[in-house]
């Protein structure tokens, strides 16, 4: 177990609809970052947030958005569905400047 | 554009033999370099790291060496186990401000280590 947890595991859902993901960061850590991993491809970084508040942005679409609770808790939400949306996505948190720990992912696939 | 390639998406090394995963890199900003490894169904794992004034870092078994010059590092685990069978992404991080810690991956080279 990391520490960080990512809910829930396996998502199902059909185009148009929107779904929202869920991440607690371990204990004392400020820094929730999110990364979305397609078929084949490699870590793509979406939006880190920092005690509350948007700290860096990446490649993450107008339909997705995310924010940080009060309990640094996180919640990712993606909107209008597409298929090519299907794909994993993670959640890390870090407090130092030395590297992420990662929760086990969510499996979003769309149908 | 990709701006960490791993152009091996697969490797495979018979058990106790090294294994050397490269990575290629083509930000000249990015000022530290990351190795994970991840098995199915978990998420990445934090593996070994190097600053980009260093060309090697060791540990135990994986040592990562930085060419900055050729803009190319790689892992070498030795040697290698079965238990090594896994995804391993490079990742590089672009110097910038405090509190900002956003990696850039490659795709992954997934390695099998035949017994």
């Amino acid at each position: 177990d990391s520490g960080v947890t990512q809910t829930p595991k396996h998502l199902i859902t059909a185009t148009g609809q929107r779904v929202t993901l869920r991440c607690s960061p371990r204990s004392g850590d400020l820094s929730v970052y999110w990364y979305q991993q397609s078929l084949d491809q490699g870590l793509q970084f979406l939006i880190q947030y920092y005690n509350g508040e948007e700290r860096a942005k990446g490649n993450i679409l107008e339909r997705f958005s995310a924010q940080q609770f009060p309990d640094l808790h996180s919640e990712l939400n993606l909107s209008s569905l597409e298929l090519g949306d299907s794909a994993l996505y993670f959640c890390a948190s870090s407090v130092s400047n030395y590297g992420y720990t990662f929760g086990s992912g969510t499996r979003l696939t769309v149908v | 554009d990709q701006q960490v390639k791993q152009n091996s998406p697969s490797l495979s090394v018979q058990e106790g033999r090294i294994s050397i995963l490269n990575c290629d890199y083509t930000n000249s900003m990015f000022d530290y370099f990351l190795w994970y490894k991840k098995y199915p169904a978990e998420g990445p794992t934090f593996l070994i790291s190097i600053s980009s004034i260093k060309d090697k870092n060791e540990d135990g078994r994986f040592t990562v060496f930085l060419n900055k010059s050729a803009k190319h590092l790689s892992l070498h685990i030795v040697p290698s186990q079965p238990g090594d069978s896994a995804v391993y992404f490079c990742a590089a991080k672009e110097g910038s401000g405090a509190g900002s810690y956003q990696l850039t991956f490659g795709k992954g080279t997934k390695l099998s280590v035949i017994p």
